[in-house]
Formats: C-alpha cells, structure tokens, sequence
C-alpha cells in the first residue's frame, strides 16, 4: 500500500516557469525528506522538514511542511535545466518510526 | 571524495549464481541501509543495520542477506539470483535511523 502520494508524476515546463510539487498522506509524520535523483546516480537530499508548518529555503526551491506533519510541498521558482530530474519525498511515520517513500515526480526543465 | 561507495556498478548474472555487493562510507555514520528500486515500485528497503552490530529485515528481505563488517562497510549477498532480483540497488548510509541518506550511485544488477 502506498501512503505517500506525489504529485503530478510527470512535469515538463519550459526554463523560466515556476512550478509546485506535492507529497501527500492521510498519516502524520516526524519528519519528512526531499531529495533529487539524476538518471544513473543515486537520490541527494535536498532538505529535511520536521516542525509542523515549517519553510525552509534553499536557493530558488521552497520546501514547506502542512501545520498537520500530513503532507509536504516543493515549489522551483525560475527552473532551470539542472533542475531537472525525479523529486522523491520521504516521511518517518510518527506512528512506527519507519521511513517511507514517494514514487517521485519527474521533472523535465527545457531549455 | 567523502560518501558511499559501492561496488560493482554494473553486473549481469546468470539465474542461480551467487554475489556480494559491497557498500563502504567514510561519513561515520551509525545506520545504513539497502534499497532496490523497480520502475513504478519506487525504493523498497531490503535490509538495514541501525548501528554496527545489528540487522534488521526491511521491506522486500527474501533472497538476500547482510553483513555489518564493521561502522564502514555492510555488503548485500544474493545467495541464488533469480530474474526477479534484476534492479537498481542502492546501498545509503545515515547519522540517525532514518534520518537523512547519503546514498550511494548505485549497482544496475540484470540476472539472466
């Protein structure tokens, strides 16, 4: 059963646009994971996200937590092609501890 | 270079043979960890080790087996490779359980 949600799936855009992607539960988490996979390497973090609420800014990637520790989102302003690549989020389940993943957003940033 | 390491690369196996994938960090972390990663199955843990010592079944444990060697090094053996074993694996390590990864670049495994 897959209890983190990512949305869309597939995201093409052209450089310059801005863009939001999401990470969805109906479970609450302590803490929640970006990272992002480029074709043929292993995923990066990006950020870790742990307060209800919280935003946190890294360059032109803002990363916000739901005030419910439910859900998480990633919003690129101005992309650009080296952001391209699939965007996974990762929660720790408050309920078990236990890590558990998005399927991942693919991004595709054209120039 | 700081991180994980993984060996080998690549690896095409015939159905029934045996290997090990090595996995070392140098970032002196407690946890690591093993994942495959099957288009539209996303990353699915194998096993992990919250620190040396330790191992623990993950998600998808069958056909595999770990060893924490020491805090650097946990290596992934498939005993008798089956064409469903055919993946991309990742070996990740991390300061916490569960905390944030550093991952490795990866193993593309084909058993044949």
């Amino acid at each position: 059963t897959q209890l983190l949600e990512q949305s869309p799936q597939f995201l093409s855009i052209q450089e310059g646009e801005n863009l939001t992607v999401y990470c969805n539960s109906s479970s609450v988490f302590s803490s929640l994971q970006w990272y992002r996979q480029e074709p043929g390497e292993g995923p990066v973090l990006l950020v870790t996200v742990v307060t209800g609420g919280e935003v946190k800014k890294l360059k032109r990637l803002t990363f916000q937590f739901g005030d419910a520790r439910k859900d998480s989102s990633l919003h690129i302003t101005a992309a650009q092609p080296g952001d391209t690549g699939l965007y996974l989020c990762a929660g720790v389940l408050w309920l078990n501890r236990k890590l558990i993943w998005g399927l991942g957003t693919s991004l595709a940033v054209n120039p | 270079n700081a991180g994980v390491t993984q060996t080998p690369k690549f690896q095409v196996l015939k159905t029934g043979q045996s290997m090990t994938l090595q996995c070392a960090q140098d970032m002196n972390h407690n946890s690591m960890y093993w994942y495959r990663q099957d288009p539209g199955m996303g990353l699915r843990l194998i096993y992990y080790s919250a620190s040396e010592g330790t191992t623990d079944k993950g998600e998808v444990p069958n056909g595999y087996n770990v060893s924490r060697l020491n805090k650097r090094e946990f290596s992934l053996r498939l005993e008798s490779a089956a064409p469903s074993q055919t993946s991309v694996y990742f070996c990740a390590s991390s300061e916490a359980v569960f905390g944030g990864y550093t991952f490795g670049s990866g193993t593309r495994l084909t058993v044949v």
